[in-house]
């Protein structure tokens, strides 16, 4: 899957709170996504996944939230932490695998 | 499980020289692999595609000239900058999936290469 060169938009959150980040699928047919932390420096880093068949999966601290109607993923993050810090892309697998552009996540002190 | 190497992690060439990075999997076999760069603050551009034991599927826009890639097991692609010039200095991201191109993707830690 190809991914679009963008300057990526920003979350920025207080320590302790609740994150949301949102993202848009394009395929309708796409029956697993994936959720990704890429910190400064770093290669990607798997942190969640979703089938087609769910609407909802947690994982330690994070959910993920899948809504097949509009083609809208999210990833919560509870009592976000200064090492969430990081970009996050969310990945959906149809043909082929498609990135979306990229969430940078801010977690103020 | 399932972890991705790369080596090296950063190099720094000369301009007209030749730079090959190396992409493992180190706990499980990889049919497919991935070669991405990225641009600072920007997401992952897929630059091509390799099954092992078959040349690799470039995306449009790829020198597959300037960017050869070699996936000669299932645990080992190279991706080799030939003629390395300036713009070609970027973050090198591979990835590994065990199954077919649709399965879950790992990603190594990435190479800064860095042209003079």
């Amino acid at each position: 899957g190809e991914s679009v060169g963008l300057h990526l938009p920003t979350l920025s959150v207080q320590e302790g709170d609740n994150s949301i980040i949102n993202c848009a699928y394009s395929n309708s047919a796409s029956d697993y996504f994936i959720w990704y932390k890429q910190e400064s420096g770093k290669g990607p880093q798997f942190i969640i996944d979703i089938r087609s068949n769910m609407d909802k999966r947690q994982g330690q601290r994070v959910t993920v939230l899948l809504n097949k109607t509009v083609k809208h993923l999210s990833l919560q993050i509870a009592a976000t932490q200064p090492g969430d810090s990081a970009v996050y892309f969310c990945a959906e697998n149809g043909n082929d695998m498609r990135f979306g552009a990229g969430t940078r996540l801010t977690v103020k002190p | 499980g399932a972890v991705v190497s790369q080596h090296p992690s950063w190099v720094i060439c000369k301009s007209g020289t030749s730079v090959k990075i190396e992409c493992r999997s180190l706990d499980f076999q990889a049919t497919t692999m991935f070669w991405y760069r990225q641009f600072p603050k920007q997401s992952l551009m897929l630059m091509a595609t390799s099954n092992e034991g078959s040349k690799a599927t470039y995306e449009q826009g790829v020198e597959k000239d300037k960017f050869l890639i070699n996936h000669a097991s299932l645990t080992l692609s190279t991706l080799t900058v030939t003629s390395a010039h300036p713009e070609d200095s970027s973050f090198y991201i591979c990835s590994a999936s065990q199954r077919s191109g649709t399965d879950t993707q790992y990603f190594g830690p990435g190479t800064r290469l860095t042209v003079l």
